[in-house]
C-alpha cells in the first residue's frame, strides 16, 4: 500500500515570499491533516478536511495560510507571505475514516527554510 | 503548564539495553495514548496505539498508561542501533484526534550505541 505523498522535500525561500506544499493521502483516506513541526517540536495541527470539507482550521493563521483538498483527494497548503517563523517541517497526514476515528499516517514532510 | 511534557534527550544507552521513555500530561480528558517513532528526515511512523489505562505489549515494546498519575511509558527492551530515533508520545480526547487533532510532546531523542 502507497503511503501519504508530499513534495516538495524541501524548498528554501527568502521572507515575504510564496511557497506552496502538496499532498497526496492514501488512497481511500476520508481525513486529511497538515501538522507543523518546528525544530525541537512536537507536530502541531494547522487544519483537518474530512473530504473536502474543513472540520478545524482554529490554529491555521489564516492571514497568511491557506489550504485546500479539491475533490477530497489532493491538498495543497500555501503561506503568502512567509515570515522566518515559518521555517520547520510540514506534515501532511491522514486516516480512513471520515471523523478523524482512525489511525493516523503521516507523510515524510516538506522542510521549509524562510530566509 | 505545557498540556504534554515529554524530556527532549538525548538519552544514550548501550546496544541490549532496556530503554524507558515517558510523558506526562495535564489534560484529563485524554484517553487514547499513542507512541511515533521518528528517523531524521521522515514523518512520524506509529508504534503504539492505546486506549485508556493499561498496558499493551507488542514485540520488543511495551507502552504503561497511568491516567491516575498522568503518566505514559514506552518500554523498548534488547534495544537495538536501528531504534535510535526521536520518539513522540501523542493523546487525544478522540481515537483518531478528532477536531481538535493530536496533541504531541517535544520528542525524546534516543541514541543506541553499538
Amino acid at each position: 500500500e502507497a503511503g501519504v505523498a508530499q513534495s516538495p522535500r524541501y524548498k528554501i525561500i527568502e521572507k515575504r515570499q510564496s511557497v506552496a506544499f502538496w499532498c497526496n493521502p492514501i488512497s481511500g483516506h476520508a481525513t486529511l491533516y497538515w501538522y507543523q513541526q518546528i525544530l525541537g517540536q512536537g507536530p502541531k495541527l494547522l487544519i483537518q478536511f474530512q473530504n473536502n470539507g474543513v472540520v478545524d482550521d482554529s490554529q491555521l493563521p489564516k492571514d497568511r495560510f491557506s489550504a485546500e483538498r479539491l475533490k477530497g483527494v489532493d491538498s495543497t497548503l500555501k503561506i503568502q507571505p512567509a515570515k522566518l517563523e515559518d521555517s520547520a517541517v510540514y506534515l501532511c497526514a491522514s486516516s480512513l475514516d471520515a471523523w478523524g476515528n482512525e489511525k493516523l499516517f503521516f507523510g515524510s514532510g516538506t522542510q521549509l527554510s524562510v530566509l | 503548564q505545557k498540556e504534554v511534557e515529554q524530556d527532549p534527550g538525548p538519552l544514550s544507552v548501550p546496544e541490549g539495553a532496556i530503554v524507558s521513555l515517558n510523558c506526562t500530561y495535564s489534560n484529563s480528558a485524554f484517553q487514547y495514548f499513542m507512541w511515533y517513532r521518528q528517523y531524521s528526515r521522515k514523518g512520524p511512523e506509529l508504534l503504539m496505539y492505546t486506549y485508556s489505562s493499561g498496558n499493551k505489549e507488542d514485540g520488543r515494546f511495551t507502552a504503561q498508561v497511568d491516567k491516575s498519575s498522568k503518566y505514559i511509558s514506552l518500554f523498548i527492551r534488547d534495544s537495538q542501533p536501528s531504534d535510535s530515533a526521536t520518539y513522540l508520545c501523542a493523546m487525544s480526547a478522540f481515537p483518531g484526534g478528532g477536531a481538535d487533532g493530536l496533541t504531541f510532546g517535544k520528542g525524546t531523542h534516543l541514541i543506541i550505541q553499538p
